[in-house]
Parts: C-alpha cells; sequence; structure tokens
C-alpha cells in the first residue's frame, strides 16, 4: 500500500514564525503536491513537484515556498507565518502522468496548522 | 480556466434512500475522480473514470462519466450511516512536458445518512 505521511497532525505557531511542514512517500511517486483545505472552499492547489529539484506554482502559491531534495521527500515552507494560513495542509503523491491511467493521488493524514 | 462544481453541497438523506450526486466541469479533461473524507481524516481515493461512458461501482456507490454533458454522478444506493461523509469530484488536466498533472476539486458534498 502506498504509504504518504506528514510530519506534524497539529501544529501551532506564532505571527511571523517560519514553518516546516514535511511529506514522505514510500512508493517511489515522481509527483508530489501541497494543497490546503478550508471549509467551503474544498483543496486548492499549493505547489507540485515532478521530479527532484523541480517544482511548480498551484493556484495559491503566495506565502508559501517548497522543497524537494530528494524524491520520496516535499516541505511546504511558510516564510513567515500569518493568521490567514491557518488551514489543514494535506499532501499527496502520484505516479508521473501516462504511466498508469488509473493512478490517483494519494493522500497523507494532514496536518491542522493555528498561526495565532 | 477549469472549474468544477458540485451540488449539492449538502445532503441529508435517510438509511435505505437512494440519491445521487451531481459534479459538472468547464472544459474537457482526461480523467475524473471521485474521492471520500471522513470527518477527521484524509482523502481516500473511490474511483477514476477515464472515458465517455464510463460506469464504476463499489458497494452502494456507483459513480458514471458523460463527457459530452461533461457530467459525472456519483449514485448512493439504499444508503447506511457508514457512508457519512464528504465526496469530493476531482478533474486533472496534464502539466505539458513533465510527466504531471494538476487535480482541480469540487467543494464536496457533505452526506448525512439518518437512521
Amino acid at each position: 500500500d502506498v504509504k504518504v505521511t506528514q510530519s506534524s497532525r497539529y501544529l501551532v505557531k506564532r505571527t511571523g514564525e517560519k514553518v516546516f511542514l514535511e511529506c514522505v512517500q514510500d512508493m517511489d511517486h515522481e509527483n508530489m503536491f501541497w494543497y490546503r483545505q478550508d471549509p467551503g472552499l474544498g483543496l486548492r492547489l499549493i505547489y507540485f513537484s515532478y521530479d527532484v529539484k523541480m517544482k511548480e506554482k498551484g493556484d495559491i502559491p503566495e506565502g508559501y515556498s517548497v522543497s524537494r531534495e530528494k524524491k520520496e521527500r516535499f516541505s511546504l515552507i511558510l516564510e513567515s507565518a500569518s493568521t490567514n494560513q491557518t488551514s489543514m495542509y494535506l499532501c499527496a503523491s502520484s505516479l508521473s502522468w501516462g504511466r498508469d491511467l488509473t493512478d490517483t493521488q494519494y493522500f497523507g493524514p494532514g496536518t491542522r496548522l493555528t498561526v495565532l | 480556466e477549469l472549474k468544477v462544481e458540485q451540488n449539492p453541497l449538502f445532503l441529508s438523506m435517510q438509511e435505505g434512500k437512494n440519491y445521487t450526486i451531481y459534479c459538472n466541469y468547464s472544459t474537457t479533461s482526461d480523467r475524473l475522480y471521485w474521492y471520500r473524507q471522513d470527518p477527521g481524516k484524509s482523502l481516500e481515493s473511490l474511483f477514476v473514470l477515464l472515458s465517455n461512458g464510463a460506469v464504476k461501482q463499489e458497494g452502494r456507490l456507483m459513480a458514471s462519466l458523460d463527457t459530452k454533458a461533461r457530467l459525472s454522478t456519483l449514485h448512493i444506493t439504499a444508503a447506511v450511516h457508514d457512508l457519512s461523509a464528504t465526496y469530493f469530484c476531482a478533474l486533472s488536466s496534464s502539466y505539458s512536458g513533465a510527466g504531471s498533472y494538476q487535480l482541480t476539486f469540487g467543494k464536496g458534498t457533505k452526506l448525512s445518512v439518518i437512521p
């Protein structure tokens, strides 16, 4: 079974702090993704990566950056946390497009971040 | 820009009844996904639909895809309490040249099945 793990289930930070959210997958997937989920807004893509050291902006990248130094690990960084970044953050991974038409994205358990 | 619209957003139904969740989308897409999310948990993949007329079933859930109408449905048959969850549809758009793709999600349908 695919396993996607996230470093913390719950996190509380103060405004202005630098925050790191870590995600690790164990299935040798090429693609990794970071989403945030807010009530009434569904899931929105922040950043994704299709290879080591490669990254692309999603729909809402402002205030975030990412790092992918190893294939299995994808980090989301909040350079200076703000209260409007309080949210549930979900990491996902998948195979490369076309390798398996029925492939899906596999999600981690989520990190609920509160910024005070 | 791909837009995905689900309705209803909230659904309260009695056990034993049937109902359908609708997912409309704005532009053509290669794949359509249905996910389930239990309260406080992450998303679990239910179905991947690839082509027009595709139908997939698992237990009391059946998903179908009509690419001409840009519509997918998730039909619930004889609902039971265990089906209470939020259901999301999502569509993929490929990121050309890099083997990656993005998913655009609907806002989700929160289903409550009442005994």
